[in-house]
C-alpha cells in the first residue's frame, strides 16, 4: 500500500527565512504525489503535483518540491516565508489500486513577523 | 461562481438525527469524492463517483449513504448520527479518476451533540 509520513507536526518560522516541510513516501511504483494547502476554515487547494516529468515540482506561491527516490521524500521548500503562508501544509500520494489520494497528517506552518 | 460548492457550512444536531449535505461542482469534472476531516486534521476518503456510479467505497458505516443524482452533484446522507459523526466534511471533484488534481469545497463542520 501507498502511503507518506510528514515529519513535524508544527513548524514555526520568521518572516523571511526558508520552510521546509517534510514528507517522505512509501510506494513499490513510481509515485504520483501532491502538496496541498489549507488556509484556516478553508477547503484544500493544489500547490503543486509530481509526475515523473521532473524531479524538481514548481508550484503556486513561490513553493516548490524535489522528488528524490533515493530518500524516498518530496519536501517542500520556499525561500522566503511571508506571514501569508500560515496555514496547514498536506502531502498526499495517489493510489492507482485504489484510484485514490491518501493524505500525510499535516504540517501547521506558522510563520512569527 | 464558486467552483465546488457545499451546503450547509455548518450543522449541528443531536444524536440520533439524520442529516444531508449537498455538494454541486460547475467544473465539468467526471469524478467527485467525500473526505472526512476529523479533529486532528487527518482527512481520510469516505467514497467517490465518476459519472454517476460508486468507484470508492471506503469502510465507512452503512449510516452514510452518497447519491449523486448527475455528475455535477454528490449528496450525503447520514442516519442515526452518532457523537463520533462530529467532523468537517469536505467534497472534492475531479476531472477523472486518475491522479488528477482534486478542487476541494470549503467544508461542512457537523457537530453532534
Amino acid at each position: 500500500a501507498q502511503s507518506v509520513t510528514q515529519l513535524g507536526s508544527h513548524v514555526s518560522v520568521s518572516e523571511g527565512a526558508l520552510v521546509l516541510l517534510r514528507c517522505n513516501y512509501s510506494s513499490s511504483v513510481p509515485p504520483y504525489l501532491f502538496w496541498y494547502v489549507q488556509y484556516p476554515n478553508q477547503g484544500l487547494q493544489l500547490l503543486l503535483k509530481y509526475t515523473s516529468a521532473a524531479t524538481l515540482v514548481k508550484g503556486i506561491n513561490g513553493f516548490e518540491a524535489e522528488f528524490k527516490k533515493s530518500e524516498t521524500s518530496f519536501h517542500l521548500t520556499k525561500p522566503s516565508a511571508h506571514m501569508s503562508d500560515a496555514a496547514e501544509y498536506f502531502c498526499a500520494v495517489f493510489s492507482t489500486g485504489r484510484r485514490a489520494l491518501t493524505f500525510g497528517s499535516g504540517t501547521r506552518l506558522q510563520v512569527q513577523p | 461562481d464558486t467552483a465546488v460548492s457545499q451546503t450547509p457550512k455548518y450543522l449541528v444536531t443531536q444524536m440520533g438525527n439524520d442529516k444531508s449535505i449537498k455538494c454541486e461542482q460547475n467544473l465539468g469534472h467526471d469524478t467527485m469524492y467525500w473526505y472526512k476531516q476529523d479533529s486532528k486534521k487527518f482527512l481520510k476518503i469516505m467514497f467517490s463517483y465518476n459519472n454517476k456510479e460508486l468507484i470508492i467505497n471506503e469502510t465507512v458505516p452503512n449510516r452514510f449513504s452518497p447519491k449523486s443524482p448527475d455528475k455535477a452533484h454528490l449528496n450525503l446522507h447520514i442516519n442515526s448520527l452518532e457523537l463520533g459523526d462530529s467532523a468537517v466534511y469536505f467534497c472534492a471533484s475531479s476531472r477523472a479518476t486518475g491522479a488528477n488534481e482534486q478542487y476541494f469545497g470549503p467544508g461542512t463542520r457537523l457537530t453532534v451533540t
